[in-house]
């Protein structure tokens, strides 16, 4: 089966400052990759997503990049803000499944 | 985006006994999903539920610990039975959005801790 792997467990930046987290994939079938924000004591909440076709997609601050080959996507958050700060999974999900495999989380501090 | 419910959002429970959630949604979906989120952790997949036949279990988890309802379109419960300290998690349920690819969204959870 799928096997995200989720780095780093724990990033800590300054206000203003840019975020880069990265997940890579095991199953080279994955065609749609989703991420979630989760504040503490929220549900989980999907804030940008996107599919094999397309290699970078963006929506204002928040971007993500898709490379295929290397099997790896990333999240990039620009000017960051204290109200950025929230645990963000990535998943990756196989074409013909409608389950996606979750990465372990990554705890984004944003220090004002 | 869908619009999903969930009863208890929270319970303090005795070992031993059972808890049922509940999850409504606000249209018809075709699949939900219930997943459990120990503390610091990522989201586990429990189980699928189909309505009109049974759920589909995850490696790990089985209908005698967490027997699954899905009597409509809009609904579905789960129940953690005899309960143990270590089943004190957050239980979700989600449901697909209703575009061609299909986001997954997530219900507010219910935060459940066994003494």
């Amino acid at each position: 089966g799928e096997n995200v792997e989720q780095h780093p467990s724990t990033l800590s930046v300054q206000e203003g400052d840019s975020a880069v987290i990265k997940c890579t994939y095991s199953d080279s079938a994955s065609n749609y990759f989703p991420w979630y924000k989760q504040e503490l004591g929220k549900r989980p909440q999907l804030i940008i997503d996107i599919r094999s076709n397309v290699g970078e997609k963006k929506d204002q601050r928040i971007a993500v990049t898709l490379n295929k080959t290397a099997k790896h996507f990333s999240l990039h958050i620009t000017e960051t803000q204290p109200e950025d700060s929230a645990v963000y999974f990535c998943a990756a999900r196989p074409g013909g499944s409608y389950i996606p495999t979750f990465g372990r989380g990554t705890s984004l501090i944003v220090h004002p | 985006s869908a619009v999903i419910s969930q009863k208890p959002s929270r319970d303090i429970c005795q070992r031993g006994t059972s808890l049922t959630i509940q999850c409504q949604v606000d249209s018809q979906v075709t699949m939900m999903f219930w997943y459990r989120q120990q503390p610091g952790q990522s989201l586990t997949l429990i189980a699928t539920a189909n309505q009109g036949s049974e759920a589909t279990y995850e490696s790990g988890f089985v209908i005698d610990k967490f027997p699954i309802s899905r009597p409509n379109l809009t609904f579905s419960t789960l129940t953690v039975s005899n309960m143990s300290p270590e089943d004190s998690s957050i239980y979700l349920c989600s449901v697909e959005g209703s575009d061609s690819y299909n986001e997954q969204f997530f219900g507010p959870g219910t935060r459940l801790t066994v003494l």
